[in-house]
């Protein structure tokens, strides 16, 4: 089955502990990125990949880092949560991002930071 | 930028009745434009998508026409039934440097038997 998951779906942390969300899809898409919704504000971009090891900044990248060392793989990496980071997080994927594309969604991580 | 507005939520309807969620956009090229839909407890899905002006994107009984002269795509469905009940959200792609997807704040329907 086509899809893109994410772990852990339910996490609380505390202020400074870094943690790692995974995402992973088994689509053979080039086109990654991570989304953040908050309530009124939609979904916004934290950070996007085009390919293996190209990464790059979406709009709201801040207090986030990621990687793609792997085509499968693009994991989110809060190095020293804070609680404005509190929010639900979610992986998508697409062939190449293009205007047409249709993204698959992951689950969703829902993360509490205290 | 790019922006989406969609109409403000939430929206309770009984089983049966017509949906309008409406939805504007202002962008600049040509975007293609999507309708997600997120039930609860699960990430976003395609619900249906247009890629040109006049293009009619349809699925699971709601349509929504992209209209380029009033920068709108709107999305229907002439019967809701309870199982329709989550967020919907109007999104756009204009295939730029971040490749991104623009999203409106979401709009949450409940559908009452």
């Amino acid at each position: 089955e086509a899809q893109v998951t994410q772990n852990p779906r339910y996490l609380i942390t505390v202020t400074g502990k870094k943690l790692t969300v995974t995402c992973s899809q088994n689509m053979n898409h080039e086109y990654m990125s991570w989304y953040r919704q908050d309530p009124g504000l939609g979904l916004r971009q934290i950070y996007y990949s085009m390919n293996v090891e190209v990464t790059d900044k979406g709009d709201v990248p801040e207090g986030y880092k990621v990687s793609r060392k792997e085509k499968r793989n693009f994991p989110l990496i809060l190095e020293s949560p804070s609680p404005n980071q509190t929010s639900l997080y979610f992986c998508a994927s697409s062939w190449t991002g293009g205007r047409t594309d249709t993204q698959y969604f992951g689950p969703g991580t829902r993360l509490t930071v205290l | 930028g790019d922006s989406v507005t969609q109409m403000e939520g939430p929206v309770t309807l009984s089983e049966e009745a017509f949906l309008t969620i409406n939805c504007t956009y202002t962008a600049t090229g040509y975007p293609s434009l999507f309708w997600y839909v997120q039930y609860p407890g699960e990430g976003l899905q395609l619900l249906l998508k247009a890629t040109k002006a006049d293009d009619k994107g349809s699925n699971k009984g709601f349509e929504a026409t992209y209209r380029k002269e009033t920068t709108s795509f709107h999305l229907e469905k002439g019967s809701v039934q309870v199982s329709d009940s989550a967020v919907y959200f109007c999104a756009l792609s204009d295939g730029g440097s971040a490749r991104q997807l623009t999203f409106g704040s979401g709009t949450q329907l409940t559908v009452l038997p």
